[in-house]
Order: structure tokens, then sequence, then C-alpha cells
């Protein structure tokens, strides 16, 4: 099983910060299998990223994913009040598929 | 577009069988796999499996002992049977949809439409 950690467990930010989320895998992953989610309160998760790097349908560009082989990033460029909220990583290359603990973005 | 909406007992007795559904709306079940996602508290997200709208299922090995997938076109649900419950299995239930991806074979891809999930706790 691939195992996926995130860090930090909490990001606490302003709006208009820059948030860059990690998400380390136990193994290398072919780079256009990794995903990211974001989910706030009560509502369902919402895809963010997909293939590491291309943004979903509707995602604003302030949103970008990077990374290769076990490293892999989520970056917000400029955070929005709405921004505010739990992103998980996930992985679709080995079965079963995994996902990270999931960062927390926090307003300081 | 597409929604998705879990149905089911929110409490369930340890030792029991869970029985979960989930109706799809906007979109037809055909083409797409259907997942099972739930999401213990205080812990990771964990994926159960798969269901293509075929029938053809793949299951996490974890579970698979325990765990039964099954879809209704005609219905366009598809539903999710745990058996022998314990408190262990208390989490929030999700199902997504996903699709097929092709990189010199077909494999299947990321969650792109989820349910807001229906909370289970297994207690006596």
């Amino acid at each position: 099983e691939i195992v996926l950690t995130q860090s930090p467990g909490i990001l606490s930010l302003s709006p208009g910060d820059r948030a860059t989320l990690s998400c380390k895998a136990s193994e290398i992953l072919r780079n256009i299998y990794l995903a990211w989610y974001q989910q706030k309160p009560g509502q369902a998760p919402r895809l963010l990223i997909y293939g590491t790097s291309t943004r979903a349908t509707d995602i604003p560009d302030r949103f970008s994913g990077s990374g290769s082989g076990t490293d892999f990033t989520l970056t917000i460029s400029s955070l929005e009040p709405e921004d505010f909220a739990v992103y998980y990583c996930q992985q679709y290359f080995g079965s079963p598929r995994t996902f990270g603990q999931g960062t927390k973005v926090e307003i300081k | 577009q597409v929604q998705l909406q879990e149905s089911g007992p929110g409490l369930v007795k340890p030792s029991e069988t869970l029985s979960l559904t989930c109706s799809v709306s906007g979109g037809s079940l055909r083409t797409y796999y259907w997942s099972w996602i739930r999401h213990p508290p205080g812990k990771k997200m964990e994926w159960l499996g798969y269901i293509y709208y075929s029938g053809s299922t793949t299951y996490n090995p974890a579970h698979r002992s325990r765990v039964t997938m099954s879809a209704d076109l005609s219905k366009n649900q598809i539903s999710l049977r745990l058996t022998s419950l314990t408190a262990a299995d208390t989490a929030v239930y999700y199902c997504a949809r996903a699709g097929a991806g092709y990189d010199g074979g077909w494999y299947v891809s990321y969650f792109d439409v989820w349910g807001h999930g229906t909370t289970v706790t297994v207690s006596s």
C-alpha cells in the first residue's frame, strides 16, 4: 500500500498569503496519478487538481500543483477567504487507492 | 450536473450489516466507476472499492471479505453492503465517481464527483 504523508498538519495564514502544502509518497508515483481535493465543513470533497498539475473544471488559477517521484506540492498563490479549508492528496497509481491525512489551512 | 446522494441508517449495532445506497441524478451510471470511500473520525479517508456500471468490482483487500457493492442501472443507484460491523467502522461514508484513463493500459482515475456523505455510527 502506498502511504501518503501530508505536511504541515495545520497551516495558519492570512488572506493574501501564499500557501504551500506538501504530500510525500512512500514509493515513486507516475506523475499523472496524484490528485488534490478541498473539503469545507459539512460539504463534499471537491476535486481541485488531477494528474499532479491539471486544474479541474472551474478551479481558479491561484491553485497549482507540481511535483514528481515521491514529492508533490499544492500551492495557493494568494489565499482568498473561501480557500480556508482542509486539503487532501490522493494517489491513483497503486491499489488500494490511498489518501493523505489532510492539511488544514486556517485563518491566522 | 451530476449529483450523488448517500442514504442509509445512521446507527447500527455491532456484528450487524450496514446497507447504504447512493442515488445518482443528472447523469448515468454508464461508462463510469463508482466508489465508496469512508472517513473515520481522526483517521485518513479510506477507499473501500469500485464498481463499474456493468457490475464488475474491485475491493480494498483490507475489507474484501466484508464488502459487497452492486449497481442498479434502472434506479441509477449503487449500493454498499458491509458485514460484521465493529466500532472501527464508524465513519462518514461517501460515494464518488471516477473515470477511466489510458496510459498504455486502462486505469481507474481520480474522483471527480462526490456525495455529501452519510454518518454511520456503530454502537449498541
